[in-house]
């Protein structure tokens, strides 16, 4: 079955730097678009980043563009995202999910338990 | 940027009864709308995707219509396991990807 277990996450002061693990399994990973997704806490989704299944294509909100790197190792059937330049406003549990690809673009059929990020002094 | 704007905020339905959410775009996405459920602590799950057609497993009581800028989810008899948020997102023009503010579905 499909599984994906997001790690990584923890409590970061303002301006430090943290990568989130998003480890897939069930499925070939290497032949899939993915994304990465936040909730801040009490709040709705926010899309943050999605990469081609090979790493070729990579597009970003505007909110994290310039600080947030997606990535992916297919070898390792893991997807990443860096995150540099924290700000209390990153805080959030921070999602990966699948792309199920439609014509037009995604949705997401499957999603990770999400890791929990903490920006704060 | 496309805007979704889901209405009520809030929607309180008794079990066994219809529930009837609703999405707006703020300019034509065609039939590229998904709706999620998601409960507290849990990650969002995939409900419905082009805008009428329900994912893997989920049950028959829900259903999904509208195109253009205009959408709906409706669970016809409500069961005590549908009391959640439910988001839609546009996957029509992109980035970004969007999703509404969610509407919070509570036992009346």
């Amino acid at each position: 079955q499909v599984q994906l277990v997001e790690s990584g996450g923890g409590v970061v002061q303002p301006g430090r730097s943290l990568r989130l693990s998003c480890a897939a399994s069930g499925f070939t990973f290497s032949t899939y678009t993915m994304h990465w997704v936040r909730q801040a806490p009490g709040k709705g989704l926010e899309w943050l980043a999605v990469i081609s299944y090979d790493g070729s294509n990579a597009y970003y909100a505007d909110s994290v563009k310039g600080r947030f790197t997606i990535s992916r190792d297919n070898s390792k059937n893991t997807l990443y995202l860096q995150l540099n330049s924290l700000r209390a406003e990153d805080t959030a549990i921070y999602y990966c999910a699948r792309a199920a690809a439609a014509a037009a673009g995604d949705y997401f059929d499957y999603w990770g338990q999400g890791t929990l990020v903490t920006v704060s002094s | 940027e496309i805007v979704m704007t889901q209405s009520p905020a809030t929607l309180s339905v008794s079990p066994g009864e219809r529930a009837t959410l609703s999405c707006r775009a703020s300019q034509s996405i065609s039939s590229n709308l998904a709706w999620y459920q998601q409960k507290p602590g849990q990650a969002p799950r995939l409900l419905i995707y082009g805008a009428s057609t329900r994912a893997t497993g989920i049950p028959a009581r829900f259903s999904g219509s509208g195109s253009g800028t205009e959408f709906t989810l409706t669970i016809s008899s409500l069961q005590s396991e549908d009391f959640a948020v439910y988001y839609c997102q546009q996957y029509n023009d992109w980035p970004p990807y969007t999703f509404g503010q969610g509407t919070k579905l509570e036992i009346k």
